[in-house]
C-alpha cells in the first residue's frame, strides 16, 4: 500500500480482556517498529523487527505484551489481560533497511475500561 | 543515557515569527537526529534530519542546528505559519543491527494568526 496501515483505528476493551492490534507496513520495508504514545506524552519504544533477525523486545513493558511479524510483512501486537494503564495510542512504523527515517501509521487508540 | 531531553513542552509564536525547539542527548553513539511533526489524530511524519558530521541543515523554512560537543540540537522554524501548529518530536537513532530511535517528549507549537 501507499502507507503504513493500522487496524483497528479505535478499540475499546474491558479490563482483563486480550486485544490484538494489526500493522501492515509499506511493501518492501524490512524494518517494523511499535511505539506507544500516552495522552500528551512522547513516543515509548516497544519492539523492533528487522528482516529475519530476532526482534528487539527491550521496550515491552511487561510479559503481557507480545508481538509477531509473519512473513516479514504484517505484524500483530497482542496485549493480554489488559489494564487501564495500557490505554494509549499504539503506533506502528516501517522503514527500508539502512534507512533511518520512519513512516508511521495513524495508530490504534486503545481504551481499557 | 538513552534519553533525549526536549524543551519547551509548549510554545506559542506569532505568525511570521521564529519557533525554536531544543533537544539534548547523552549517548554519543547516536548517529542520526531526525525531527518529526505530528498533527492531531495522525502518526508522526519525518520532517528533517541531520547526521553528526554536519553542523546545520536547512530545508525550506526548517533548519536543524547541531552542536556535537555540547550534545545538543535544535529545530528552527522561520516565518512560522498557523499551518505549522502541531507537536514536534526530536529523536536520536542508533544502529544496533537496525535503527532504534529514541524520541523526546514533544513540543506543542501553536502559531497565532
Amino acid at each position: 500500500g501507499a502507507g503504513v496501515s493500522q487496524s483497528p483505528s479505535n478499540k475499546v476493551t474491558e479490563k482483563g480482556k486480550d486485544v490484538e492490534l494489526r500493522c501492515d507496513p509499506i511493501s518492501g520495508h524490512t524494518a517494523l517498529y511499535w511505539y506507544r504514545q500516552s495522552l500528551g506524552q512522547g513516543l515509548e519504544f516497544l519492539i523492533y523487527f528487522q528482516g529475519n533477525s530476532a526482534p528487539d523486545k527491550s521496550g515491552l513493558p511487561s510479559d503481557r505484551f507480545s508481538a509477531e511479524r509473519t512473513g516479514g510483512s504484517v505484524s500483530t501486537l497482542t496485549i493480554q489481560r489488559t489494564q487501564q494503564e495500557d490505554s494509549a495510542v499504539y503506533l506502528c512504523a516501517s522503514s527500508f533497511s539502512g534507512d533511518y527515517g520512519y513512516t508511521f501509521g495513524s495508530g490504534t487508540r486503545l481504551t481499557v475500561v | 543515557q538513552q534519553q533525549v531531553k526536549q524543551s519547551p513542552q509548549s510554545l506559542i509564536v506569532q505568525k511570521g515569527g521564529i519557533s525554536i525547539i531544543n533537544c539534548a542527548y547523552e549517548n554519543t553513539a547516536f548517529d542520526y537526529f531526525p525531527w518529526y511533526q505530528q498533527f492531531p489524530g495522525k502518526g508522526p511524519a519525518l520532517l528533517i534530519a541531520i547526521r553528526p558530521d554536519v553542523s546545520e541543515k536547512k530545508e525550506g523554512r526548517f533548519t536543524i542546528s547541531f552542536n556535537k560537543s555540547a550534545k545538543q540540537f535544535s529545530l528552527h522554524i522561520m516565518d512560522s505559519q498557523p499551518g505549522d501548529s502541531a507537536t514536534y518530536f526530536c529523536a536520536a537513532s542508533i544502529g544496533t543491527g537496525g535503527f532504534k530511535t529514541i524520541f523526546g517528549a514533544g513540543t506543542r507549537l501553536f502559531v497565532k494568526a
